[in-house]
């Protein structure tokens, strides 16, 4: 079966840190351009990073700077490293798949929350 | 930045109903326009790609129609687990990738 499971959500503080991670299982995680999505509560969607096969990374321009997003392909692992958090970061994050061919994401993981809060 | 606008943000609808939301970008993306569903405490599911093209497995109730700005998604008859929210989504060229602000069908 084809999955991808959120995980490293949690609360904490403004101004720290955190890493989610994202466990690609079923399909061939190295060939797919990967991405996280956010939605806060309540709110819609809001794309927050991609990563292509290549390494190659793109944000917008909300987190540029402060989220880094990486992959582990012997893992089939995607990571979201958010460093200088804020309270307008807090959300519900979703890994989600690129599919090559529909230019669509076709998967997506259940989501994982992060809390930002003192 | 390409902004899509979606409309309504809000129907009303009856089991059986045809439902029509509409989702403008602010300059052209070609057919490259994704339709999402999204029930509370779920994560979104792709019904659309290229605009026209039905997922696999996505009832053929659900169709895309569009190009250039103008986008819509139509539900011929709509079913009781169709209630839910609908996002549009551009991806003609990031960063970055947008979505519109979603519509929410509820039942009348």
């Amino acid at each position: 079966e084809v999955q991808l499971v959120e995980s490293g959500g949690g609360l904490v503080q403004p101004g720290g840190s955190l890493r989610l991670s994202c466990a690609a299982s079923g399909f061939t995680f190295s060939s797919y351009d990967m991405h996280w999505v956010r939605q806060a509560t309540g709110k819609g969607l809001e794309w927050v990073s991609a990563i292509g096969t290549a390494g190659d990374t793109y944000y917008p321009g909300s987190v540029k700077g402060r989220f880094t997003i990486s992959r582990e392909n012997a893992k089939n692992s995607l990571y979201l490293q958010m460093n200088s958090l804020r309270a307008e970061d807090t959300a519900v994050y979703y890994c989600a798949r690129y599919g090559p061919g529909i230019d669509a994401f076709d998967i997506w993981g259940q989501g994982t929350m992060v809390t930002v809060s003192s | 930045d390409i902004q899509l606008t979606q409309s309504p943000s809000f129907l009303s609808a009856s089991v059986g109903d045809r439902v029509t939301i509409t989702c403008r970008a602010s300059q052209g993306i070609s057919s490259y326009l994704a339709w999402y569903q999204q029930k509370p405490g779920k994560a979104p599911k792709l019904l659309i790609y290229a605009a026209s093209t039905l997922q696999s497995g996505v009832p053929s109730r659900f169709s895309g129609s569009g190009s250039g700005t103008e986008f819509t998604l139509t539900i011929s008859s709509l079913q009781p687990e169709d209630f839910a929210t609908y996002y549009c989504q551009q991806l003609n060229s990031y960063p970055p990738l947008t979505f519109g602000g979603g519509t929410k069908v509820e039942i009348k």
